[in-house]
């Protein structure tokens, strides 16, 4: 069965600095994966997706994720953190067979200046 | 660049009411589906609904969740007798084919159960 797992709940960095989320997932086949964003109050924006083509993926908004299968993972990051990179940052997955992605539990990004 | 709507963004009623969430999706998408997300939790697959019928579901949407594409725009999710638990921010999503295919999300409807 497919599952996602975020580590850190909430990750701080300061302006200018890497940004790192964790993201390790569970498949049976190889996977899709995703990374959503939602901002406050706001719905869940696409920001990359991984679909067996390149292993680095890169998205919107500066970000880019590495997928690497020996240790299934697929982290997010963003060279230099922006102020308005906060937000809540989703890891997803795909695996087939089935309709629904299986979110992880997300990871709170909060910026400091 | 075409988006998923949902209507109303809020909506509050008292537990054992019925209600409706109405979900605009991308227009030539073709599946479906219902997600929620209750406060500080994770997002929670509920139902995919397509060619007209559901074609999955978890085991949150019971006897009291309904679904329904009554034209050819709207895809509603009908909530029977609502509960306390079933306050959360649901979730409509659309893709052009089944999960391979990237699923747009709309902008949700927040359900507060009195």
């Amino acid at each position: 069965a497919q599952s996602v797992t975020q580590l850190g709940s909430h990750v701080s960095v300061s302006e200018g600095a890497l940004v790192l989320l964790r993201c390790n997932y569970s498949s049976s086949v190889p996977p899709y994966l995703f990374w959503y964003v939602q901002y406050p109050n706001q719905g869940l924006q696409l920001l990359l997706k991984y679909t067996s083509a390149a292993t680095l993926v890169k998205g919107i908004n500066g970000f880019e994720a590495e997928f690497k299968k020996s240790e299934t993972s697929f982290h997010l990051t963003k060279p230099s953190a922006h102020m308005s990179d906060a937000a809540e940052y989703f890891c997803a997955v795909w695996e087939g067979g089935d309709d629904k992605i299986i979110f992880g539990k997300g990871t709170r990004l909060h910026i400091l200046p | 660049e075409p988006e998923v709507t949902q209507t109303p963004s809020h909506q509050v009623t008292q537990m054992g009411q019925e209600v409706i969430l109405r979900c605009v999706p991308i227009s030539n998408h073709l599946y479906f589906y219902w997600y929620r997300q209750i406060l500080g939790q994770k997002v929670e697959f509920l139902v995919s609904f397509y060619n007209n019928e559901i074609s999955e579901k978890s085991e949150i949407f019971d006897d009291q969740f309904s679904v329904e594409r009554p034209d050819g725009s709207n895809f509603t999710l009908k909530i029977r007798s609502t509960k306390l638990e079933d306050s959360a921010m649901y979730f409509c999503a659309s893709s052009q084919n089944s999960g391979r295919n990237t699923q747009y999300f709309g902008p949700g409807t927040r359900l507060t159960v009195l």
